[in-house]
């Protein structure tokens, strides 16, 4: 089985200022993928960013980047130059194969920014 | 191209009632799969196609859920006998053909049960 953990149930941040939002996983699997998904009001779940476990390179997505850190199955998202339509519900989740395919999500992040 | 479509938006319905929850996925998809988001938690998966077969049922809570997929596109999540607890938003993603593949989710169907 595999597990999601984000310790910030709520964080907030200056507009244009940057925060890191936190996570950390656990899976027996050698091969995973691990996202960010972004879910505003509408309630629409947004993909933000993907990384696969075997690259060491850190993904980026112009504003938004990740700290992988895989031995310490970590998994941080960091915004740069926060904007107002970043507020949202952020949820971290893990796909490591098996025979369903799903994710596993985090409880998620809830991140306000202030004007 | 159009995104992963659900209806209703909105459900409200009385306690023991049955309910229909339509996902219509992005067009040539493969995989279609089905999450449960109550109120504070995280999303719940339920159930994941493969096509038109439902290789991983092991989410659905209780066997008064049951989902089925037709032609490989739309999907039907049906609630039978619904109770309070039933009461969440439904979320159904899709994605090219399961795997590592992105999964794509639509604005989900917010159930509410009385």
């Amino acid at each position: 089985a595999q597990t999601v953990t984000q310790s910030q149930p709520e964080m907030s941040v200056q507009e244009a200022e940057t925060v890191t939002l936190s996570c950390t996983y656990d899976t027996s699997e050698s091969d995973y993928y691990l996202f960010w998904y972004k879910q505003p009001p509408s309630r629409q779940m947004i993909l933000v960013i993907r990384q696969e476990a075997y690259k060491q390179q850190n993904a980026t997505e112009n504003r938004f980047s990740v700290n992988f850190q895989k031995a310490a199955k970590s998994f941080s998202l960091k915004i740069s130059d926060s904007q107002l339509g970043d507020a949202a519900m952020y949820f971290c989740a893990c796909y490591s194969g098996g025979s369903n395919y799903k994710l596993t999500f985090g409880k998620g992040t809830l991140l306000t920014v202030n004007p | 191209g159009a995104g992963v479509s659900q209806s209703p938006s909105n459900k409200v319905t009385e306690k023991g009632k049955d309910v229909e929850l339509r996902c219509d996925p992005i067009s040539g998809h493969t995989a279609l799969y089905w999450y449960r988001q109550s109120l504070g938690q995280g999303l719940e998966f339920l159930i994941y196609f493969q096509g038109n077969s439902a290789p991983d049922k092991s989410g659905l809570p209780s066997d008064r859920f049951s989902a089925e997929r037709t032609g490989g596109s739309v999907s039907t999540l049906t609630i039978q006998r619904t109770q309070q607890e039933d009461s969440a938003v439904y979320l159904c993603a899709s994605s090219s053909s399961g795997r590592a593949e992105t999964q794509y989710f639509g604005p989900g169907t917010r159930l509410l049960v009385l």
